[in-house]
């Protein structure tokens, strides 16, 4: 499994572009980058999942450089009901290993 | 579709008693997972299952754990006897398609307290 490390957490102001970067400088050849959201007292929920370039979905865009070191999870124009913690994980499908880390902890402020 | 089904929403016992917490995945998924999420530890994978077969227990955290699933549409982790330490919130996931980084469903968890 490749160790990611995220910053512990952000605050930002409704109607901003939040981008959380995840470095993950061990990324194998085979390993995909997928992210998930946690609100509180709820469990964890799949947001997106890329292996290269750029992936969009409706609810984010995720940007992975050329050299895939890193990656950036960008959610434009935030709401207060953005608020959770964002885990970045790295690994392939056949992985017997999950780690969900300590997460990116973003608080949006009216 | 209802999503993942857990039970108990909230548990608390005394240390020493057992305690049965249950999952129902989401029909058709092949996978369902159990974690346990602390303060201090984060959210850790105990367990795993493929189609009803336990693929990977090295993350429950001693004997005192055991989890079955006896058919696909239903799923147990059971605790005995349970120690005060065990207090957590226990998340219960499945997903379509084997495999840890395939898209995987949460319930609700099941909020552990053992005094």
């Amino acid at each position: 499994l490749a160790k990611t490390t995220q910053p512990i957490s952000m605050d930002s102001y409704e109607g901003q572009e939040v981008n959380i970067t995840c470095s993950h400088n061990n990324i194998a050849t085979n390993d995909y980058i997928t992210w998930y959201q946690q609100f509180p007292s709820q469990g964890p929920r799949f947001i997106i999942q890329g292996y290269k370039t750029k992936v969009t979905n409706e609810v984010a865009s995720l940007f992975i450089p050329a050299d895939r070191k890193s990656s950036t999870l960008s959610l434009p124009r935030v709401s207060l009901s953005d608020t959770a913690v964002y885990y970045c994980l790295v690994g392939r499908s056949s992985a017997s290993k999950i780690i969900f880390g300590s997460g990116t902890r973003l608080s949006i402020r009216p | 579709d209802a999503g993942v089904i857990q039970s108990p929403r909230h548990e608390v016992t005394e240390m020493g008693q057992e305690v049965t917490l249950r999952c129902k995945p989401i029909s058709g998924h092949n996978s369902l997972f159990w974690y346990r999420q602390t303060m201090m530890r984060g959210l850790e994978l105990l367990i795993y299952f493929n189609n009803n077969v336990p693929i990977d227990d090295s993350g429950m955290p001693e004997d005192r754990f055991s989890a079955k699933m006896p058919n696909a549409s239903f799923s147990t982790l059971k605790i005995q006897p349970s120690e005060p330490r065990d207090s957590a919130v226990y998340f219960c996931a499945s997903s379509l398609a084997g495999g840890l980084l395939n898209e995987q469903f949460f319930g609700p968890g099941t909020r552990l307290t053992v005094l």
